[in-house]
């Protein structure tokens, strides 16, 4: 079965740039994560939906980040100036809503790198 | 005080040790409990939930302490290919939303 699927895997860009990260959820999933993660302050929740919908974008850095869920097995992570603290790797992470299992299963991550 | 918290090691062991790791979390209405591994420039991927009256899975076994809210992950007979980061993960307040502690480091030598 094909887990979270992600793009690109590595990221290199330019301070100003628009950056836009793609998350296919796993099949039959309705609930999508953002996370990012950093050496100094570890995995972040960004954002989460269920059902498309968000539902706690507390996370989101600031107004430069927007994330969208536009059908079930499509989300977009955008950040817009990127700046060099943006450089992370960003991970996407997928569940079930049904029977009240929690468990995320995470793709293999974008490397984003902000010169 | 962070909602969740690791001691972030490293934890250097010989192969064949016992090492256990701890995670306390602040949030006494949770109800779901995890422990992920995550290798280095790899996702973290799930290794066990946490149930109320533990649980063993091989030479891994987890509990869960609700009175001074932590869980716990024992491993016996380390390998070495058991090195990798631990993040234990709780889940918040709200729906399916898991918060993830900061990760302890665990490397294991020959």
């Amino acid at each position: 079965d094909a887990g979270v699927i992600q793009s690109p895997r590595h990221e290199v860009t330019e301070m100003g740039q628009e950056v836009t990260l793609r998350c296919k959820p796993i099949s039959g999933h309705n609930s999508l994560f953002w996370y990012r993660q950093t050496m100094m302050r570890g995995l972040e929740l960004l954002i989460y939906f269920n059902n498309n919908v968000p539902i706690d974008d507390s996370g989101m850095p600031e107004d430069r980040f927007s994330a969208k869920m536009p059908n079930a097995s499509f989300s977009t992570l955008k950040i817009q100036p990127s700046e060099p603290r943006d450089s992370a790797v960003y991970f996407c992470a997928s569940s079930s809503l049904s029977g009240g299992e929690e468990t995320q299963y995470f793709g293999p991550g974008t490397r984003l790198l902000v010169l | 005080r962070k909602e969740v918290e690791q001691d972030p090691g490293p934890f250097n062991v010989p192969e064949g040790a016992t090492v256990a790791f701890n995670c306390t979390y602040s949030n006494s209405a949770s109800q779901s409990f995890f422990w992920y591994r995550q290798d280095c420039r790899k996702e973290p991927k799930l290794l066990m939930s946490v149930y109320s009256s533990g649980n063993e899975d091989g030479r891994f076994t987890a509990q869960l302490n609700r009175a001074s809210q932590y869980i716990s992950l024992l491993i016996r007979d380390s390998k070495l290919s058991d090195s990798a980061t631990y993040l234990c993960a709780v889940n918040g307040n709200a729906g399916n939303m898991l918060t993830f502690g900061g990760g302890t480091r665990l490397m294991v030598k020959p």
